[in-house]
């Protein structure tokens, strides 16, 4: 079964630096995704992306988080100068259909920032 | 805004016995889909399974069912005969179905922890 694909698997950064995850979604898939869980709480939505642009995007996607997908394949989130509170799970999802198909969710970065 | 609430932050049941876990949400739209997503010590986000809400039919796969009760916003999910592989973080899930202004996004409940005891 077609999975979504997310590397590094575990990142450590130092504060300040700049970090890019990347992800590689369903090859079929039109919708992508970023989602994020802080360790031990819940998962929270970060940005949807469709037709080369963010469709949606949360108070938690501030200017310091940006979204491309540089090729067919890839999709990043990019922290532009992280923060110790960035420190969590970043989720990348896909899917092929709005609505009714569910998102196929990658298996996650865990990123550290010290 | 949509809400997802789960009252049981941890259960615990026996091997092979059958639990329910609990989940309320809030929405003022009539078409929607709701999800329990499983997540393993691995972190994993894994799903078990899903409801349209304009299915009246409570969803089944295996040992999961859900109990989805649209009156009252309760969706909940049933695990029959558990096993010791069910034990994990399971998070309840809304998402809307009309894609008003692409709000698709996934909203997620604080999640129970499950343990299985042998």
């Amino acid at each position: 079964e077609p999975e979504v694909t997310q590397t590094p698997s575990h990142q450590v950064t130092q504060m300040g630096q700049e970090v890019i995850l990347r992800c590689v979604p369903i090859s079929n898939h039109l919708y992508f995704y970023w989602y994020r869980q802080i360790l031990g709480q819940k998962v929270e939505f970060l940005v949807s992306f469709y037709n080369n642009e963010i469709s949606e995007k949360s108070e938690i996607f501030d200017d310091q988080f940006s979204v491309e997908r540089p090729d067919g394949s890839n999709f990043t989130l990019k922290i532009r100068s992280t923060k110790l509170e960035d420190s969590a799970m970043y989720f990348c999802a896909s899917s092929d259909v709005a609505g009714n198909q569910p998102q196929h969710f990658g298996d996650g970065t865990r990123l550290s920032i010290l | 805004a949509q809400t997802v609430t789960q009252s049981q932050p941890e259960m615990s049941v026996q091997e092979a016995e059958t639990v329910t876990l609990s989940c309320t949400y809030d929405t003022s739209e009539s078409d929607y889909y709701l999800f329990w997503y499983k997540q393993p010590p691995s972190r994993q986000m894994i799903l078990v399974i899903r409801q349209e809400a304009y299915k009246q039919q409570n969803a089944t796969e295996n040992r999961f069912s859900v109990n989805f009760q649209k009156a009252a916003k309760s969706f909940s999910l049933k695990i029959s005969d558990s096993q010791l592989g069910d034990a994990a973080m399971y998070f309840c899930a809304y998402r809307n179905g009309l894609i008003m202004n692409r709000d698709d996004k996934i909203i997620f409940g604080k999640g129970t922890r499950l343990h299985i005891l042998p």
